[in-house]
This record gives C-alpha cells, structure tokens and sequence, in this order.
C-alpha cells in the first residue's frame, strides 16, 4: 500500500483558501484517495475521497493530476472552526486497507 | 446519520486487569475496526472485522483481541493490560465496500497504571 507523505503542520489566516498536499508516489491503479479531519479527542470525520481529476463537495475540494503522484485538498475560506489535524490515505480498491500517517496540523489564526 | 458508540470516553484501569472496550454501530455496517492512536505514531490498526464472528489482525494486534458475537458490536479486549497500552482507542464502521468512509466513535481513552 502505497505511503503518503504530507507536511507536518500549516498556518493560515481566517478567510484564506488552504491547499494541503500529499505525494503517494507508490500508487497502484486501484488505489482511492481520501482525507479525513480530526478534532482534538474526537474520531477522525472523512472529508472527501477521489480517484482522479477534481471532486468537489460542500466542504473541500481534491485535485488528482494525472499521474496520480499526489493531491491536494483544498478548504476555501478557512475559519477558526477548521483549525485540526488532515490525514490523506491512500485506501486499496482490492483490499480496503488503508494507512493513517501523521497528519498535517492546520492552524488557523484570526 | 450513522451513530457509532464507545461505551466508556475515559477508563482508568491497573497492569494486570482485563479490560473491555465496547462500540456499538447502529447502520448495519459489515465492517468494524479498532484503532489506537498515539502522538507522533498516528493511527494504527490493531484488529478488524468483516462479518460476525471473523476477525482480521491488524498492524499491532499484540496484547489484544476482539469479539464480534453480532453485527453491531465490536469488542476490544486486553487480557491483562499493560502500561504501554495506555492510549486513544477508536472504533470505526464501513459499509460493505473496500473503498466507503469511515465513521468513527468519539474515542476511549484508556491509562493503565
């Protein structure tokens, strides 16, 4: 399974957009990616998931380029409220395993 | 929306002790995993489950095991806990599918003394 590699911690300021990437350079061709969220002592909360090209949702969206290297997950208009850890996996279409890594702790300022 | 349930937020327990983790599912899910999460390691996957009564090891299964007698439960169990067992447990549920989200309880955190 293909590991995922993404900055350890990111500012920003209320209002900005916030690109987060990751580079899975190992991946295979049934591979998904997906983010997810975590708050300070909850679960994780899933994000978005995609396979290719763009997938927008009402929360984020998710750039794939073609090779499928990497992504990057896109906040527009951060708040304060957004202030947590982002996880990209890289999650098997074969097997459904999938790999937790650190993390990127996003902080965002007022 | 789905309810995923884990019976206890904090449990204080002694080396030594049995102790039971509980999480409950209430949207039919097949599938139920047990993570810990520790700082700096992240999230790792101790044990999963795909039906009733199947169990999968995950990456760090030592010290644990699971029951799944039915379809929403899925418990946690350490036979006789140990202080490197202290951590965040989180049980998750998928649907029936290799590539659905996860959804997570709230944690359980667990110090053993």
């Amino acid at each position: 399974l293909a590991k995922t590699t993404q900055p350890i911690s990111m500012d920003s300021y209320e209002g900005q957009e916030v690109n987060i990437t990751c580079s899975h350079n190992n991946i295979a061709t049934n591979d998904y990616i997906t983010w997810y969220q975590q708050f300070p002592s909850q679960g994780p909360r899933f994000i978005i998931q995609g396979y290719k090209t763009k997938v927008t949702n009402e929360v984020a969206s998710l750039f794939i380029p073609a090779d499928r290297k990497s992504s990057t997950l896109s906040l527009p208009r951060v708040s304060l409220s957004d202030t947590a850890v982002y996880y990209c996996l890289v999650v098997s279409g074969n097997t459904g395993k999938l790999i937790f890594g650190q993390g990127t702790t996003l902080q965002v300022k007022p | 929306d789905v309810k995923v349930t884990q019976s206890s937020r904090y449990l204080v327990k002694r080396t030594g002790e049995k102790v039971f983790l509980e999480c409950v599912q209430d949207m039919d899910h097949e599938n139920m995993f047990w993570y810990r999460q520790d700082p700096g390691l992240g999230l790792r996957l101790i044990y999963f489950s795909y039906d009733v009564k199947m169990k999968e090891k995950g990456d760090i299964p030592e010290g644990y095991s699971v029951s799944r007698e039915k379809k929403e439960r899925f418990s946690l169990i350490l036979e006789s806990a140990s202080t490197n067992q202290t951590s965040m447990y989180l049980c998750a549920t998928r649907w029936d599918g290799n590539t659905g989200e996860l959804f997570f309880g709230e944690g359980s955190r667990l110090t053993v003394l």
